[in-house]
């Protein structure tokens, strides 16, 4: 089967500026996750999507990150004005049923300088 | 690519030891758990799995080892091989829907 597919692969934006990403999990996976990975850290979570609704986005900071799943398919994440502590992998995952293994994409390496 | 993990903890071993890389969960009512392997530049991959109800579950040269008691998981890699250098995470589901993802060690295989 075809992976968690994600772009892009990098960016680098100056502070205040927006940013997006695009994830587009596995076929039939009902659940999608956006981590957030600081390095030399773990993914955390900042929001999963039970097909197109918000099951947990309590590690969101919604003032400036929004994320949408459209269809219950693809989903995007949005950053607007970055920080530079938002530097970081952004990690989109998914998985057949919630709390089971998740299959993630290779992330987008943000840089917000 | 990127480099993960720059200041995790680390476990350096020669190729062809048994590697053992340990995790102490958060939650008490977490029952469910996985081990993933991230390499640079990769999202995480799963590994194995275990259950509360069980204390042990092999795979293909991975062994993982559960102590409730004193929420303690380990991840057991037999005849270790320098593909297996990368960062280990564990992870714990407390039975609803979030997977809560420790801070990972480093393996260094030596060759």
């Amino acid at each position: 089967e075809a992976g968690v597919a994600q772009s892009p692969r990098y960016k680098i934006i100056e502070k205040r500026q927006s940013v997006a990403f695009w994830c587009n999990p596995i076929s039939g996976h009902a659940t999608l996750y956006w981590y957030q990975q600081i390095l030399g850290q773990g993914p955390k979570l900042l929001i999963q999507f039970q097909n197109n609704g918000v099951v947990d986005d309590s590690q969101l900071p919604k003032d400036r990150f929004s994320a949408e799943r459209l269809k219950g398919v693809d989903s995007t994440l949005k950053i607007q004005p970055a920080k530079l502590e938002d530097s970081a992998v952004y990690l989109c995952a998914s998985s057949l049923v919630p709390g089971e293994a998740l299959h993630f994409g290779n992330g987008t390496r943000l840089t917000v300088t | 690519g990127e480099s993960v993990g720059l200041h995790l903890p680390t476990l350096s071993v020669q190729e062809g030891d048994n590697s053992i890389i340990n995790c102490a969960y958060s939650n008490s009512a977490s029952d469910y758990f996985i081990w993933y392997k991230q390499e640079s530049g990769k999202g995480p991959q799963f590994i194995i799995d275990i259950r509360s109800n069980m204390d042990k579950r092999q795979g293909q040269r991975v062994t993982v080892l559960l102590n409730k008691t004193v929420k303690h998981l380990s991840l057991q890699i037999a005849a270790t091989q320098p593909g297996d250098s990368a960062v280990y995470f564990c992870a714990e589901n407390t039975g609803g829907f979030k997977t809560i993802f420790g801070a990972g060690t480093r393996l260094f295989v030596k060759a």
